[in-house]
């Protein structure tokens, strides 16, 4: 069935390096993705979004790549801090009168010091 | 504001009993959700609301049930607790589909049922 998974469970990172999260989707109808982050203990929290209309979208410190081609999802974060530790989840929306969230099954960020 | 407030944070229940997780958004909001999270997966959508009155299955609605009397409130119950239940089921709501930013999440409630 359609699905949105991502490539890897968890990814360490170094203090002041960048990340890159991964998440392929199978559903041709998608048209708009987001980013959300996962703290221990808590919901998920917005992160940024981006519409099938558009390749690239950048916020603060982060960056969401859109490959429809390959059906790709990226998430740059600059400057990884401790902050970012975090699970990290891409999620999606398909064209039609339900409009759901769809999750996918997330990645677990560690930034090292 | 409070945001989405979920009641209670923690609970245990027995095979075959019943509860009712309670979730109150005041920020005026028409869209409200009921989610469950597996360990290690994403959020699965159970039912959802898009108005006073008005509720409709998501992915996995077996085993739950919701109303939606309020605006404001939209509980979920749990009639014959199953061991498959266990999940940290959130809350959430907006001003609007397919809206991602729009999306306020509650801090959950962890269920366990032995």
């Amino acid at each position: 069935g359609e699905s949105v998974g991502l490539h890897l469970p968890t990814l360490s990172v170094q203090e002041g390096d960048n990340s890159i999260i991964n998440c392929a989707y199978s559903n041709s109808a998608s048209d708009y993705f987001i980013w959300y982050k996962q703290e221990s203990g808590k919901g998920p929290q917005f992160i940024i979004d981006i519409r099938s209309n558009m390749d690239k979208r950048q916020g603060q410190r982060v960056t969401v790549l859109l490959n429809k081609t390959v059906k790709h999802l990226s998430l740059q974060i600059a400057a990884t801090q401790p902050g970012d530790s975090a699970v990290y989840f891409c999620a999606e929306i398909s064209s039609g009168s339900a409009r759901q969230l769809t999750f996918g099954s997330g990645t677990q960020l560690t930034v090292l010091p | 504001n409070a945001g989405v407030t979920q009641t209670p944070k923690f609970r245990i229940l027995k095979i075959g009993q019943s509860m009712t997780l309670q979730c109150t958004q005041d920020m005026n909001h028409n869209y409200m959700y009921w989610y469950r999270q597996d360990p290690g997966m994403g959020l699965k959508l159970i039912y959802y609301s898009v108005g006073a009155g008005i509720t409709d299955k998501g992915e996995v609605p077996n085993g739950y049930n919701v109303s939606r009397s309020t605006t404001e409130d939209f509980p979920l119950r749990l009639e014959l607790a199953a061991p498959s239940q266990t999940s940290v089921y959130f809350c959430a709501s907006s001003y609007g589909l397919g809206q991602g930013s729009g999306y306020t999440f509650g801090s959950g409630t962890r269920l366990t049922v032995v």
